[in-house]
C-alpha cells in the first residue's frame, strides 16, 4: 500500500514537502507517479519518479512548479513546493506503476494541500 | 502530447442500466489504455488496464474495448455502488507523459 502524509494548510510563498510511504512490496522497483485533482476538477497528470535512481518525468504544466525525489532506503516518495500559490490548492494523489500491467494499481489516500492567506 | 477525449461528461442511469463511455485518443495509442472509478474521499481505484484487461477483484460487469484510437468502458448492469466518476488514460507515451481524459460523472437517475 502506500500511505501519504497527512493535510496540509500553508500560506501563499511558503514552502511544502508531502510524502508517500510504500509498504509490503520492492519499493524501488516500480515507478511512482503524483496526480492533482483541485475542487471541484478532474485528475491530472503531473508526472513520474523511479525511486531507484530518482530519474523524473514531469508533465510540462508542473515542470519548475514542483520536485519529486525519493529515499528508497526509507520507501519514501515526496513532492515538493518551493514557494506555494494560492492555485495549488488541491488532493495530491501518490500512486504505482505497474510495469507488467502498464497502468496505476496501487493509490495513496491523498493529501489535502490548502494554501491560503 | 496525448489528448485523451471522453463522452459524456456526465451522464445519468438507473441501476441495472447498461451504460457505455467512450474515450478518444489524439493518436494511436495501441491498447495502452486504462480506466479509473473515483468516489469523493477516496483514492481512484484501477478497473481496467491494457484497454479490455479486468483488474484483480473488480466485478465482471465491468468491460472494456478498443485499440488504437477508439475506447469504450460499459458497465453491463449499474449498481448503485457504480455511481461515480470514471477516468480514461493512456500509458503509451514513451516519456510516462500518461494523460487523463476530463472525466464522466455517473448519476443516479
Amino acid at each position: 500500500q502506500l500511505v501519504q502524509s497527512g493535510g496540509e494548510v500553508k500560506k501563499p510563498g511558503d514552502s511544502l514537502k508531502i510524502s508517500c510511504r510504500g509498504y509490503d512490496y520492492s519499493f524501488a522497483n516500480y515507478w511512482i507517479g503524483w496526480v492533482r485533482q483541485m475542487p471541484g476538477k478532474g485528475l491530472e497528470w503531473m508526472g513520474i519518479i523511479d525511486p531507484s535512481d530518482s530519474d523524473s518525468r514531469y508533465s510540462p504544466s508542473f515542470l519548475g512548479q514542483v520536485t519529486f525525489s525519493a529515499d528508497r532506503s526509507i520507501t519514501t516518495a515526496y513532492l515538493q513546493w518551493s514557494s506555494l500559490k494560492a492555485s495549488d490548492t488541491a488532493i495530491y494523489y501518490c500512486t504505482r506503476l505497474s510495469p507488467t500491467l502498464r497502468a496505476f494499481d496501487i493509490w495513496g489516500q491523498g493529501t489535502v494541500v490548502t494554501v491560503s492567506s | 502530447d496525448i489528448q485523451m477525449t471522453q463522452s459524456p461528461s456526465s451522464l445519468s442511469a438507473s441501476v441495472g442500466d447498461r451504460v457505455t463511455i467512450t474515450c478518444r485518443a489524439s493518436q494511436g495509442i495501441s491498447d495502452h489504455l486504462n480506466w479509473y472509478q473515483w468516489k469523493p474521499g477516496k483514492a481512484p481505484k484501477l478497473l481496467i488496464y491494457a484497454a479490455s484487461s479486468l483488474q484483480s477483484g473488480v466485478p465482471s460487469r465491468f468491460s472494456g474495448s478498443g485499440s488504437g484510437t477508439d475506447f469504450t468502458l460499459t458497465i453491463s448492469s449499474l449498481q448503485p455502488e457504480d455511481f461515480a466518476t470514471y477516468y480514461c488514460q493512456q500509458s503509451h507515451n514513451a516519456q510516462y507523459m500518461y494523460s487523463f481524459g476530463r472525466g464522466t460523472k455517473l448519476e443516479i437517475k
